[in-house]
This record gives C-alpha cells, structure tokens and sequence, in this order.
C-alpha cells in the first residue's frame, strides 16, 4: 500500500529565506508526482506535475525535483513571502490507477 | 474556463441527519473525484466516476455514503445517517480522461470544497 509523508508537518521562517519542503513515498512504481498549495477554507491549487521519467520542474520562484527511486521529492521556494503562507500538499499517481494518494501537509507561515 | 464548483460551502447538522453534496465538474472532464479531508490529514480518496459509471469506491463507506454521477456531468454526494467522524472538507475533483494512461500530462482540478461539521 502507498503510503506518503511530509516533514516537517508545520515550518514557520521569516520572509526572504530560501526553504524546502520535503515528501517521501513508499512505492516507486509510480505514474507522476504533484505539489499542491491549500489556502485556508479553500480547495487545491495545483503548482508543479513532475511525470516518473522527469527529474524535475519550475514554475517561478518554485522548483520541485523527484528523486523516483529512493522515494523522494523536494519543492524548494525561493525568497519566501507571506502570500506563500499555505498549508503545501504533494500526491503520487501509482501506475495502473487513477486516483492520487496525498501526504498530510505541510503547514507553512512566512513571517513578515 | 470556469472551475470545479461546488455547494453549498458550509454545512452544519446533527448526527444521524442527512447531507447532500452537489459538484460541476470542468466541462469536458470525464473524470470525477470526491475526496474527504479530515483536519490535520491530506485528501482521501472517496470515489471515481469515468463518465457515469465507477472506477473506484473502495474506501467509501457504502452503509451511510453514496453517490451518483447522472449524465456523466454533474455528481451528488450523500451522507445519510452522518457520525461525528464525518465532520470534515469535501473536495470534488475533475480531470481530463484519466483512462487514457498515454495522456502527456494527468491533472486533477480541485473545487474549492464543503466544509461539514457533525454536531
């Protein structure tokens, strides 16, 4: 059964540091890999799809990486600000099925 | 290109009532979601539509829980009777086919959510 994880569950810095966010996953075999952003009360705003044969992706100040076979993904945000205050959730689609298997969150605040 | 709606937003009720929700999913997408997010934890996985019919419903608890997907559109969650542990966000999500594994890029869009609260 896939099973992913986020560390740290919650990370407060002040504003400008460059952070990493980081996700593991159980099984390799998987199809792609997502970061999502949840502001509170609200839904899932997709920021970076990285399929299985990439090793990763930018968009902006935010890049994330995969690392399939140890099981791994970073997304690295440069020179935070507080609009980047979210909770960040990363996802993995297995090969063979549909849905995708979310890790818990992480809780970030950037503090003016 | 409007996105996931969903409704109502908020919904209070007592145990043992009964709670309906409703999701539009992108036009075009043939693909539906319906997730649970308990506070604290990441999306779960209710059920899949591909049109109007199944894909996926193995972590809906089917003696309180149903849903439909009528027309392969529009999709109607439904809690009855609902539990304390029922309180939670309900996120509806909507992708292009997500049969057709060659697609070069899968994507889910998310609505914004019902937020339930068991009482």
């Amino acid at each position: 059964k896939q099973e992913v994880t986020q560390i740290p569950a919650a990370l407060s810095v002040p504003e400008g540091e460059n952070l990493v966010l980081n996700c593991s996953f159980t099984d390799s075999a998987i199809y792609n890999l997502q970061w999502f952003r949840q502001d509170p009360g609200k839904g899932l705003t997709s920021l970076l799809l990285i399929q299985s044969s990439q090793r990763e992706q930018t968009s902006g100040r935010l890049n994330a990486s995969l690392d399939k076979s140890s099981g791994r993904s970073t997304l690295y945000i440069a020179a935070s600000q507080p609009g980047d205050s979210a909770t960040y959730l990363c996802a993995v689609r297995e090969q063979g099925a549909q849905k995708l298997v979310f890790g818990q969150g992480t809780r970030l605040t950037i503090n003016p | 290109e409007a996105g996931v709606a969903q409704s109502p937003r908020y919904k209070i009720i007592e145990k043992r009532q009964s709670v309906a929700f409703w999701c539009n999913p992108i036009s075009g997408h043939a693909t539906l979601y319906w997730y649970q997010q308990i506070l604290g934890q990441g999306p779960k996985l209710l059920i899949q539509f591909q049109n109007n019919g199944v894909v996926d419903d193995s972590q809906l608890p089917k003696d309180r829980f149903s849903a439909e997907r009528l027309k392969g559109v529009d999709s109607t969650l439904k809690i009855q009777p609902a539990k304390l542990e029922d309180s939670a966000v309900y996120l509806c999500a909507s992708s292009l086919n997500a049969m057709e594994v060659f697609v070069s890029r899968y994507e889910q869009y998310f609505g914004p959510g019902t937020r339930l609260t068991v009482t």
